[in-house]
């Protein structure tokens, strides 16, 4: 079954720690991930993708298929980074259904 | 540059009443659409997705139904509403070749 497991409800951080939010996943076949977020009073919006491996507002996530997972990482976080984060996986077999993790609400303190 | 609305922002209706969710795009063509429902602690539900005119797939068995009438227009509907229909709708579109969701501002339904 396609799946996508986000662990923790809430992370609480200290302003300039480093920062994990973990993302597992279930997939036959190569998986296509991302990271959304959705920050207070703005819409849902795409944050990264596995494929650009790419460095977003100082955010990086490495796909690893040995341990199928996605986390996504910052060395220091900041005030602006708190947001509800949600993982993704694109499902290749009809209408390319997009399956999201329950989401996990970042919160970083002063 | 393409544009997804969704109307109404907030709806408060109350049990056995009908509902209609719109959502419409703009800029681009042939979109592949998306209604999910967002739920605290329960993430994105995908309800329905449309890959093209008249053809709607669900994948929620529910009290809900879906319609595209036009390329760019997606609509979700209910005969009669349930307590349980409650919480945030969400619209969304792909374009082809592409696999990243562009999502409404969203709709909150409240049942009463």
């Amino acid at each position: 079954a396609q799946r996508v497991t986000q662990p923790e409800k809430l992370l609480s951080v200290f302003k300039g720690a480093p920062v994990e939010l973990k993302c597992n996943y279930s997939y036959s076949g190569s998986p296509e991930l991302f990271w959304y977020v959705q920050y207070s009073r703005q819409r849902l919006q795409l944050l990264l993708r596995h494929i650009s491996r790419e460095s977003i507002k100082g955010f990086t996530a490495d796909l690893n298929k040995g341990e199928t997972s996605f986390h996504l990482k910052k060395p220091f976080a900041q005030e602006e980074d708190s947001a509800m984060y949600y993982c993704a996986l694109v499902s290749h077999t009809g209408g390319f259904k997009t399956i999201f993790g329950a989401g996990t609400r970042l919160f970083v303190k002063a | 540059s393409q544009t997804i609305h969704q109307w109404p922002a907030t709806l408060v209706q109350p049990v056995g009443s009908p509902l209609s969710l719109e959502c419409t795009v703009e800029g681009t063509s042939n979109p592949n659409l998306y209604w999910y429902r967002q739920a605290a602690g329960r993430g994105l539900q995908l309800l329905f997705y449309s890959v093209g005119i008249g053809q709607i797939s669900s994948e929620v068995p529910q009290n809900l139904s879906a319609s595209r009438p036009q390329d760019r227009q997606f609509i979700l509907s209910s005969k009669k509403l349930l307590l349980s229909d409650s919480g945030f709708y969400l619209c969304a579109w792909r374009s082809s070749g592409a696999n990243v969701l562009t999502f409404g501002a969203g709709s909150r339904l409240t049942v009463l």
